[in-house]
């Protein structure tokens, strides 16, 4: 059972443009910034959006993170299908002093 | 560009310590948070712990008394060892070097290491 909840799945066709939520409480994204990370099959996860909405060098713009209130969103525009992967949510959570996880949401293009 | 680089047995007994390298290359360590994340097989990610390169830690509660993390700055690299090990500690294990003001930005990950516990 992972501190963050995010749905298991997600899907849609190459060009449309789908959102990832993230739901945690005011111990973590409710007072600390969300990171967001991809992980493609068989490799290492990879920062994706750090500090809510912000792209680390190298990373498209189709990818864009919001944070409103106890929640978060990733949205990815324009689906290719080498955005298929897994993708997590993180915050630090001041109650257990340290970083927790979403369980993940497979996203299917 | 900082690289990582895990290293270690790839299989332990139960009630073993497993013990873990991770090679940093390309980088300094200084200023920044080095990290284990490990992610059970088909499962999500769990962070273990951290090690500033100054030396101070925080552990995952969770583990907390099985974890002891160390750094060694002039070899440029840290290690990880979890005494008392089950089967529920099998996972790829991963290091990452952390930054932000807690280390909670995971910027740079290795490609990660598939420890199994099995006798």
């Amino acid at each position: 059972q992972s501190v963050l909840t995010q749905p298991p799945s997600a899907s849609g066709t190459p060009g449309q443009r789908v959102t990832i939520s993230c739901s945690g409480s005011s111990s973590n994204i409710g007072s600390n910034p969300v990171n967001w990370y991809q992980q493609l099959p068989g490799t290492a996860p990879k920062l994706l959006i750090y500090s809510n909405n912000q792209r680390p060098s190298g990373v498209p713009d189709r990818f864009s993170g919001s944070k409103s209130g106890t929640s978060a969103s990733l949205a990815i525009s324009g689906l290719q299908s080498e955005d298929e992967a897994d993708y997590y949510c993180a915050a630090w959570d001041d109650s257990l002093d340290g970083p927790v996880f979403g369980g993940g949401t497979k996203l299917t293009v | 560009q900082v690289q990582l680089q895990e290293s270690g047995p790839g299989l332990v007994k139960p009630s073993e310590t497993l013990s873990l390298t991770c090679n940093v290359s390309g980088g300094s360590m200084s200023s920044y948070y080095w990290i284990w994340i490990r992610q059970s097989p088909g499962k999500g990610l769990e962070w273990i712990g951290y090690i500033y390169y100054s030396g101070s830690t925080n552990y995952n509660f969770s583990l907390k008394s099985r974890v002891t993390i160390s750094v060694d700055t002039s070899k440029n690299q840290f290690s990880l060892k979890l005494s008392s090990v089950t089967a529920a500690d099998t996972a790829v294990y991963y290091c990452a070097r952390g930054s932000g003001y807690s280390g909670e930005t995971f910027d740079s990950w290795g490609q990660g290491t598939l420890v199994t516990v099995s006798s």
